[in-house]
């Protein structure tokens, strides 16, 4: 059964600070991803990770993925308010079938 | 208009009663899924469905049932529904390709009481 860990589970930090999110998985998988989620709305697609090494920016965070540590990184830069909000990893355990196994999530509070 | 929603947003009902949940894509995407989120748990799939033949239960399946109706709706049926079933539930589509990114709806909060 896949397993997927994410670390810290919750975080406040100041802005202006630069901080990285972790997410392990306890199987082979190449591809991942990550989505974010404001209080009360849905989940919205942030990067898509798929092969070793993979590296992805947008804005202030950039999320890269080793296959062979089993690790995924969601680094912040310069955090700012708006950044403030739940962060999923979700990993594919079947190559392509698309039944992905959840991370309980980071709550990212970035305090002004 | 959202490319994937969700009915009722909200719903309130008593334990024993059946309730459905629908969705509805226009994304033209051959995947859906159901899943619940619970504070602390992160979402768990129930059920998903890559066409409209082809159904698979997912690791919380108990107490639910799903039909897929046609390639654009996918409803979830809990029969006899209990205060455990209390969640946030969203439905979600993919299509098979090189990302194969899932794309959500906007939930659906039930509260069973």
């Amino acid at each position: 059964e896949l397993k997927v860990e994410q670390n810290p589970l919750f975080l406040s930090m100041q802005e202006g600070k630069n901080y990285t999110i972790y997410c392990n998985y306890s199987t082979t998988s190449d591809r991942l991803y990550w989505y974010r989620q404001d209080p009360g709305k849905s989940l919205e697609s942030l990067f898509v990770l798929l092969s070793n090494g993979a590296v992805k920016q947008e804005g202030r965070l950039m999320a890269s993925l080793d296959t062979k540590a089993r690790l995924s990184t969601l680094h912040i830069t310069a955090a700012v308010h708006d950044l403030s909000a739940t962060y999923f990893c979700a990993v594919d355990e079947s190559g392509g079938y698309q039944k992905v196994t959840f991370g309980i999530g980071t709550k990212l509070q970035v305090i002004p | 208009d959202a490319d994937v929603t969700q009915t009722p947003r909200n719903r309130i009902t008593k334990t024993g009663k059946r309730i459905m949940l629908e969705c509805s894509q226009t994304k033209g995407h051959d995947r859906m899924y159901w899943y619940r989120q619970d504070p602390g748990l992160g979402l768990r799939l129930i059920y998903y469905s890559f066409d409209v033949k082809d159904i698979n239960k997912g690791e919380i399946s108990d107490g639910y049932s799903v039909s897929r109706q046609a390639q654009a709706k996918f409803s979830l049926s809990l029969e006899s529904a209990i205060p455990n079933q209390t969640a946030l539930y969203f439905c979600a589509t993919s299509v098979q390709g090189t990302y194969n990114e899932q794309f959500f709806g906007p939930g659906t909060r039930l509260t069973v009481l």
